[in-house]
This record gives C-alpha cells, structure tokens and sequence, in this order.
C-alpha cells in the first residue's frame, strides 16, 4: 500500500523560502504526476501545482498553479523516492496546511493516497 | 481558467440520502473526482472516474454526472458521513486542476 510521508520546516518569516518534501513509500514513482496541495486554515482545497517523472520528458514535466507560478519549483529524486516543493518570497498568505500526493498519468483527474499535510505558518 | 461551485452546507437524517453537487464548465469534459475530509485529517478519495469507488469506500456512496453537474450521493447516511465534501477536475485547458469550495455535511 503506497503511503506518502511529508516533511519541511513550519514556520518561517515573510520573505523566506518554503521547502517542504514527500517521501514514497509502498509504490513506483514512475507513471505518476506528483502533486502539491495547500489549504488555507478554514478554507477549501488549492491546487499548487505537479510534476511527473522523467519518462515524459528528461527532468519530468511540470504544471503549476498560475496564481503561484512566478515563485514555485517542484522537483523529484527518484534515487530517493521523494518529491519537493519549494515557493518563494512567502507572506502570511501562504499559511496553509499543504499536502503532497498523486495522480496517474493516463488519468490526472484523481489524487490518491494524500501525505498527513504540514501547517506552515508564516509569520513575522 | 474555470472554476467549480458546491452549496456550502447539506444536512440529512440518519439513515436518509443526500445529494452533494457540484457544477462548472470543465465537468463536461472531464469528469469530477470527490473527497470526504474530516476536521484535522487530509482529504481522501470517495469516488473518481464517473463510476469508480476506492477500496474500502462503503458502497452507499455512488457518484453520476449530466452535463456540467456531477453529484455525489450517499445512500443511506452515517453519523461517521459528517464532513466537508470537494469535487476537484481539470479546468478546461486540461493542465490545472481546480476544486469546488467545499460541502459541509452533517448528518442529524
């Protein structure tokens, strides 16, 4: 059974960098897009963003959030079966619970399993 | 981009059916995955790819889709059914992926 566990620091002040990471465990981190989603305390879900494997294209591919696209990267490293989400110049609008998860390939319009979630609060 | 709406709040009856939808522009073209999230825990899948449950995922939850509408019923309700309920699909271009606002569901 895959299970996704995430980690990364949770409180950070305006203006740092968000990095949080996703390990895989139980599965193939091939034949799926791996997907970030945050959500603001009270609030529904946003989708931040995904990134594939390299079997689409070398380094994988990504899509992300237009709303957050000037301050995103996603990576992976498939030596370790973990994915990473870094955002930039974070403000208190950033506070959020994210969680890390997936979907496969040939469907994308499903996420399974998710990761526990990470409140990261901004705050100065 | 496009967006998809829920009503915010749904009660029913123990033991009754309720209906949670979900509409926007992008359902009729993709279909609409849902998640059941408890206070405190991450979302989970309940019912994706217009007419696939989870294992695991108690039969009393069924999915059906019309045009740009896709619902989520429960048939016959359990007080462990309370939660907030989210549809999610891709938008329209296909490369992003949205949610509906969420529906909170308590179960009387």
């Amino acid at each position: 059974q895959v299970q996704l566990q995430q980690w990364g620091a949770r409180l950070l002040k305006p203006s740092e960098t968000l990095s949080l990471t996703c390990g895989v465990s139980g599965g193939s981190f091939s034949g799926f897009y791996w997907t970030w989603i945050r959500q603001s305390p009270g609030k529904g879900l946003e989708w931040i963003g995904e990134i594939s494997h390299r079997e689409i294209a070398p380094g994988g591919t990504t899509n992300y959030n237009p709303s957050l696209k000037s301050r995103v990267t996603m990576s992976t490293d498939t030596s370790k079966n973990q994915f990473s989400l870094h955002l930039t110049s974070v403000t208190a609008a950033d506070t959020a619970v994210y969680f890390c998860t997936r979907t496969p390939l040939h469907a994308r319009n499903y996420f399974d399993p998710w990761g526990q979630g990470t409140l990261v609060t901004v705050s100065s | 981009s496009s967006e998809l709406t829920q009503d915010p709040a749904v009660s029913v009856a123990l033991g009754q059916t309720v209906t949670v939808t979900c509409q926007g522009a992008s359902l009729r073209v993709y279909y609409a995955s849902w998640y059941q999230q408890k206070p405190g825990q991450a979302p989970t899948l309940v019912f994706f790819s217009g007419n696939s449950r989870p294992s695991g995922i108690p039969d009393r939850f069924s999915a059906s889709s019309s045009g740009d509408t896709s619902s989520l019923t429960i048939t016959g309700a359990q007080a462990e059914d309370e939660a907030a309920y989210y549809c999610g699909s891709r938008d329209i271009g296909g490369k992003q992926v949205i949610f509906g606002g969420g529906t909170k569901l308590t179960v009387l």
